[in-house]
This record gives C-alpha cells, structure tokens and sequence, in this order.
C-alpha cells in the first residue's frame, strides 16, 4: 500500500514569511498526526486529527500555527508568521484508528533565516 | 510529568557484539511503550512495542516498572542495525507518543 505521503520535502524562508505543509494520510486511515522534530530532540505532537476533527492541539502554539482537515482526507499545516525556532523537520503520520500503528511519513524540512 | 528518557545520544559498538540501548520513562499509570527506528534515509518506522513481547531483527525489549525502564537488546549487532531509535510512551486515550530524544547506533565491521 502506498504510504504517508508529504510536500515539500524542504523548504527554505526568511523569518516572518509564511509556509504550507502538505500531508496525505494511508487511505482509510481516520487519525492523522503532525509532529515537530527539533534538530537533537524527538518528535513532538503538535496536533491529532480524528477523521476532520481535532482531538489533541494542546502543544500547538495557536498563535502562529494552524492546520485543518477539511474533509476528513488530507492536511495542511501552516506557519504564519515563521520564527527562527520553527526550523525543524515537520513529521506528518496516520493511524486505522486512535489506538493502532502510526504510519509516518518522509518529513518536510524547514529552515528559517 | 509524562517523559521518556534516553541518556545516550550514540553507541557505537562492533560487529558480533551485544547493544543495549537505554530508554526510562515517567508516567504515572500503566504506560504502553514502543521503539521506534529510522534507518538511513528511510522514514520512523516501529520496530517493537511491549505489549506484544516479540523479538523483531533480533531485537527484544523488557518492560521493568519497578525501575521504570525498557531498554531495547541485541545479543549480537549486525552493521544493517545502524540507526536512529526513539523510545516512546503512549499518553492518554487518544494514542499520543512522548518520544524520547534518541540514540544513534553505529555497528562497525
């Protein structure tokens, strides 16, 4: 089956600017995961979507980031305005269900100048 | 507060030799735990978790709650097992994993 798929897979802005990520979840998978893998450091949750709902954002910092899951399918992540501390790889990953197997996929890595 | 723990950032070791790559946890209830590895190039991918108590590449891995640990053994490395691990805790009902910060193995010939 075809995996966890992601774009770009690097991206290069100037602080300030703005960024998308995009993410297509393993087909039939209802949770949809983005993590933020800081250089040295493991991946941490940002948000969990069950299906188009969010069930987890507690470690997303609302007031620059963003994403939805419109029709329950594929998701976006967004930055607005960029910090310096927001270079990392951006992991996006896909579960059957809240309790099975996370499926990641290749990351997106950001750099910010 | 909920946190996986990994004191080493590399091992390096030779070929044919036993690795055990250390991971401690903190979580009050009964934690589920996982590795995870990632090989060169290659996406996060799980290798074991405890509750299934299987050996997967030669890999095992105990869950000790009295001293909070589930360190992650090979009786003998082989090159092909160099990589990145994350040790990880499943948090809450909604599958959240706490990721620890990683260790690199290097097996050498």
């Amino acid at each position: 089956e075809a995996g966890v798929a992601q774009s770009p897979r690097y991206k290069i802005i100037e602080k300030r600017q703005s960024v998308a990520f995009w993410c297509n979840p393993i087909s039939g998978h209802a949770t949809l995961y983005w993590y933020q893998q800081i250089l040295g450091q493991g991946p941490k949750l940002l948000i969990q979507f069950q299906n188009n709902g969010v069930v987890d954002d507690s470690q997303l910092p609302k007031d620059r980031f963003s994403a939805e899951r419109l029709k329950g399918v594929d998701s976006t992540l967004k930055i607005q305005p960029a910090k310096l501390e927001d270079s990392a790889v951006y992991l996006c990953a896909s579960s059957f269900s809240g309790n099975n197997e996370q499926f990641f996929g290749p990351g997106t890595r950001l750099t910010v100048l | 507060a909920q946190r996986v723990t990994q004191p080493e950032k590399l091992l390096s070791v030779f070929k044919g030799a036993p690795v055990e790559l250390k991971c401690n946890y903190s979580y009050s209830g009964s934690p589920e735990l996982f590795w995870y590895v990632q090989y060169s190039r290659q996406r996060l991918q799980l290798l074991l978790r405890h509750i299934s108590r299987e050996s997967i590449k030669g890999f095992t891995a105990d869950l000790n709650k009295g001293e909070t640990s589930f360190h992650l053994k090979k009786p003998f490395a082989q090159e092909e097992d160099s990589a990145m691990y994350y040790c990880a805790l499943r948090s809450g009902g909604y599958n959240k994993l706490i990721f620890g910060a990683g260790t690199r193995l290097a097996v050498h010939p």
